[in-house]
């Protein structure tokens, strides 16, 4: 069974750019989350969709946004970018909302802005 | 609100050595508890949860972990501890009653020497 992938790996953009993630979730997963991680911050919860709603966001601006698809696929896009936003991003799914299901979490997108 | 603390940043120990990474929590309500491994460049693994029952819990790679109500912990521990153990580890809550989304501490580097 395919785990939860994340595209592109690797990405270095320039300060005010803007910049689209992707996330496929595990077959069957309908519940996709997103996080932020930075040495300094540790694990940031940025938002939560499940069934194409959003059912939690963290707190973050409004230049991270994202949607799922009618495929639980998953996007997020950060418009604006800032020298803060480089990061590495995790995207995580799971059957339900993860309350007891836990997660499972993709290998993530460094992304570098510059 | 929720929230985690790992007391320790680093934890050294000797190959064959048991060890303990250690965890606290905060919750308005009752916790779902996980413990994550994370490998350099590599997004989170599952490791174990509790959600109910059994205050000792059993995971993967040898691990497991305490529930213990009374003083809001959840302690990662294994009896000998391998080279290849060595990693980022990520305790998780989420509160049953009031949660919407995992709270990760902050980590806990893990050196195992040979």
């Amino acid at each position: 069974k395919a785990g939860v992938t994340q595209t592109p790996r690797y990405l270095i953009k320039t300060r005010g750019q803007q910049v689209t993630l992707s996330c496929s979730p595990i077959s069957g997963h309908r519940s996709v989350s997103w996080y932020q991680q930075t040495p300094g911050q540790g694990l940031q919860f940025l938002f939560e969709y499940f069934s194409e709603t959003q059912r939690n966001k963290g707190n973050f601006p409004g230049r991270f946004s994202g949607r799922q698809f009618s495929n639980s696929r998953s996007e997020m896009n950060v418009s604006t970018l800032e020298l803060g936003d480089s990061a590495l991003y995790l995207c995580a799914s799971s059957t339900s909302t993860g309350a007891t299901m836990g997660y499972t979490f993709g290998s993530g997108t460094r992304l570098t802005v510059v | 609100a929720q929230s985690v603390a790992q007391p320790e940043d680093q934890v050294n120990v000797a190959e064959g050595n048991p060890l303990t990474v250690k965890c606290t929590y905060s919750v308005s309500g009752n916790p779902y508890l996980f413990w994550y491994v994370q490998y350099p460049n590599r997004g989170l693994q599952f490791l174990l949860k509790y959600i109910t029952g059994d205050n000792l819990v059993k995971g993967s790679y040898g691990f497991e972990a305490e529930f213990n109500k009374s003083q809001t912990s959840f302690h990662l521990k294994k009896p000998s501890a391998l080279v290849s153990d060595s990693a980022l580890y990520f305790c998780a809550v989420r509160d049953r009653d009031y949660g919407q989304n995992f709270v990760f501490g902050p980590g806990t580097r893990l050196s195992v020497l040979p």
